[in-house]
């Protein structure tokens, strides 16, 4: 298996512009995670799913945060409108079984908002 | 203040040292993780444990749940070791600010 896959891997828009992250985990893994991580902040959990159903999202900052997982193979955290405090690295990351499975990260997609 | 505290922040050691990165949680756990981040950002899962130890290569990896307390050990550190060591109770979604060790040849 090629691990989780995620796109792009650079991302730099304007304030105000929609972004869209992509994600496809590792096949059979149940659990899909979306994390954030900034120098302030470190690394935090946005959201995650559990066969493709939202199981907390506590973690979104703000609506103008969304996830969608439409099928097991591909997940989307969109942003819209994006603004310059959103900037930072997301990882997505699956596991089989939520919290005691191993965790497998994709490579991150480095967010830029101008 | 932060559940999951980590010690120390930086290390700075020699080639062949013996390592030591120290982990303290306030919050109840089902299973505590050790992640390392590499120069380049990537994050590979290290341990997850529940209870005792356990051992893969050079990297050890301890938990006390009665104190609340977790340790990576790395045996003949070496240059490539360097990275941040980050531990977390994923349950609580809680993370530590992580350690930098850096390893000189």
């Amino acid at each position: 298996d090629a691990g989780v896959i995620q796109s792009p891997r650079h991302e730099v828009t304007e304030m105000g512009q929609e972004v869209t992250l992509r994600c496809k985990p590792i096949s059979g893994h149940d659990y899909l995670f979306w994390y954030r991580q900034t120098m302030m902040r470190g690394l935090e959990l946005l959201i995650y799913f559990n066969n493709n159903v939202p199981i907390d999202d506590s973690g979104m900052p703000e609506d103008r945060f969304s996830a969608k997982m439409p099928n097991a193979s591909f997940s989307t955290l969109k942003i819209q409108p994006s603004e310059p405090r959103d900037s930072a690295v997301y990882f997505c990351a699956s596991s089989l079984g939520r919290w005691v499975g191993k965790l497998f990260f994709g490579s991150g997609t480095q967010l830029s908002v101008l | 203040k932060n559940e999951v505290e980590q010690s120390p922040q930086n290390l700075t050691a020699q080639e062949g040292e013996f390592i030591t990165i120290n982990c303290s949680y306030s919050v109840g756990i089902s299973a505590l993780h050790w992640l390392q981040q590499h120069p380049g950002g990537g994050i590979v899962s290290l341990f997850m444990l529940s209870s005792g130890k356990k051992k893969h290569g050079r990297l050890i990896a301890t938990i006390n749940i009665q104190e609340k307390h977790s340790s990576l050990h790395i045996t003949a550190s070496h240059p490539r070791d360097s990275a941040v060591y980050i531990c977390a109770v994923l349950s609580d979604m809680r993370f530590g600010a992580g350690t930098r060790l850096t390893v000189k040849p």
